[in-house]
């Protein structure tokens, strides 16, 4: 079974700066998909930005972009110019490449980001 | 384009009651996903539709559970005898397949609490 591990709980940001949020994966599968998924606190999960395992290019969707390595099973989430509205919890997620393993995400516990003004 | 819809938003119900909740996807989506969320965790798959068909169920689905989703469109979960362990966020999510990544959308979910 795949696992989704995000190892920092909390994060905090000033405004205008960057942070980058970790995400570390298991999987023996080789065609697979991940995603950042945003959920502020209204609950309403956004998703952020996704990456196709097959693609050795990163993913990047205006102020957020991601360091996808593969063969460490890392996908990290870089935020640029932080801003108040980027605060929420992060969540990262794994979904099979293989119709036979269904479309079931696998989520990480999630990281809270701060930013402070 | 309106998103993902659930209704309620907010149930208060007392141990032992039955409840259901209702989920209607992004139109000509063919999938539908319902997710389990208890606070400070990250969602939990419960189980998935493609049109009618329920395709996929988690062990977390015990018989207590139902899910049902008449004629591909709106679903509906179903949970009878309820236990405070049922207390959690439940979420929504649709998507359309024949598109390589198969993303899915979530709704604002329904927040469950069992006295």
């Amino acid at each position: 079974a795949q696992t989704v591990t995000q190892s920092q709980p909390e994060m905090s940001v000033q405004e205008a700066e960057t942070v980058t949020l970790s995400c570390t994966y298991d999987t023996s599968e080789s065609d697979y998909y991940l995603f950042w998924y945003k959920q502020p606190p209204s609950r309403q999960m956004i998703l952020v930005i996704r990456q196709e395992a097959y693609k050795q290019q990163n993913a990047t969707e205006n102020r957020f972009s991601v360091n996808f390595q593969k063969a460490a099973k890392s996908f990290s989430l870089k935020i640029s110019d932080s801003q108040l509205g980027d605060a929420a919890m992060y969540f990262c997620a794994y979904r099979s490449g293989r119709e036979t393993s269904g479309s079931r995400l696998t989520f990480g516990e999630g990281t809270q980001l701060t930013v402070n003004p | 384009d309106t998103g993902v819809s659930q209704d309620p938003r907010h149930k208060i119900t007392k141990r032992g009651q039955n409840v259901t909740f209702r989920c209607d996807p992004i139109s000509e989506h063919n999938r539908l996903y319902w997710y389990r969320q208890t606070l400070g965790q990250g969602p939990e798959f419960l189980t998935y539709f493609q049109n009618e068909a329920q395709l996929e169920k988690s062990r977390l689905l015990s018989d207590r559970f139902s899910a049902e989703r008449p004629k591909g469109s709106f679903s509906t979960l179903e949970i009878q005898r309820t236990e405070q362990g049922d207390s959690a966020m439940y979420l929504c999510a649709s998507s359309l397949t024949g598109l390589r990544t198969d993303t899915q959308y979530f709704g604002p979910g329904t927040r469950l609490t069992v006295l």
